[in-house]
């Protein structure tokens, strides 16, 4: 079965320091895909990032990166000269293609919380 | 933009009483989702539909059933509401059952039962 790990509950730092969230995962399929979703204190989860098992370039997107790495099954990612509006709570989830008549859907790790302090 | 809506973002609720929980999506499409979001249990799907008049069982089904008799709407039902469904509920859509496809989700329902 699939699993996420966001072993970080929780994260805080001060204002213009990288900070890196970690998500592992564990899954059986070969083609599967790796979400980073942010969720705000408003609530509703917000988009940011998608990557497919066959693609393992890292990503860069303004002061958001991702470095997925196959071999250690994992994603993370990394918010360089954090701001605080950063400040939310940050989940890492995984859709697999064939999950063995399972649920569709996608499984989510525990989130971790992201505090920037000014 | 996709625009998912949940018919409330507060609901308190005694319990027995049965609930109805709505959501809504603009962009037509075909797959909705239920979720719950418990701390530090992150979320948990509940049930899922691909089209109308479909549902599937997700991970935690028990105490709930949904309703979707039409593309846009989708809805969760607690029968007989308990303390321990006290959750935030967050609904979602997706364009299709392709799986790399985004989830879109709504601003969510936190549900109180007493």
């Amino acid at each position: 079965a699939q699993k996420v790990t966001q072993a970080q509950t929780e994260i805080s730092v001060v204002e213009k320091e990288d900070v890196t969230l970690d998500c592992v995962y564990e899954t059986r399929d070969t083609t599967y895909y790796l979400f980073w979703y942010k969720q705000p204190p408003s609530g509703e989860l917000v988009f940011l990032i998608r990557r497919n098992s066959f693609d393992e370039q890292n990503e860069i997107s303004g002061r958001y990166s991702w470095n997925f790495q196959k071999s250690t099954s994992s994603f993370n990612f990394t918010i360089t000269a954090s701001q605080v509006v950063d400040s939310a709570v940050y989940f890492c989830a995984l859709s697999e293609v064939f999950s063995g008549g399972g649920a569709d859907g996608l499984t989510f790790g525990k989130g971790t919380h992201l505090i920037i302090q000014p | 933009d996709v625009k998912v809506t949940q018919s409330s973002r507060y609901l308190v609720k005694r319990t027995g009483e049965k609930v109805f929980l709505e959501c809504v999506q603009d962009m037509d499409h075909e797959n909705m989702f239920w979720y719950r979001q418990d701390p530090g249990l992150g979320l948990r799907l509940i049930y899922f539909s691909y089209d109308v008049k479909m549902k599937e069982k997700g991970d935690i089904p028990e105490g709930y059933s949904v309703s979707r008799e039409k593309k846009e709407r989708f809805s969760l039902i607690l029968e007989s509401a308990s303390t321990n469904q006290t959750s935030m509920y967050l609904c979602a859509s997706r364009r299709d059952r392709v799986r790399d496809n985004e989830q879109f989700f709504g601003p969510g329902t936190r549900l109180t039962v007493l």
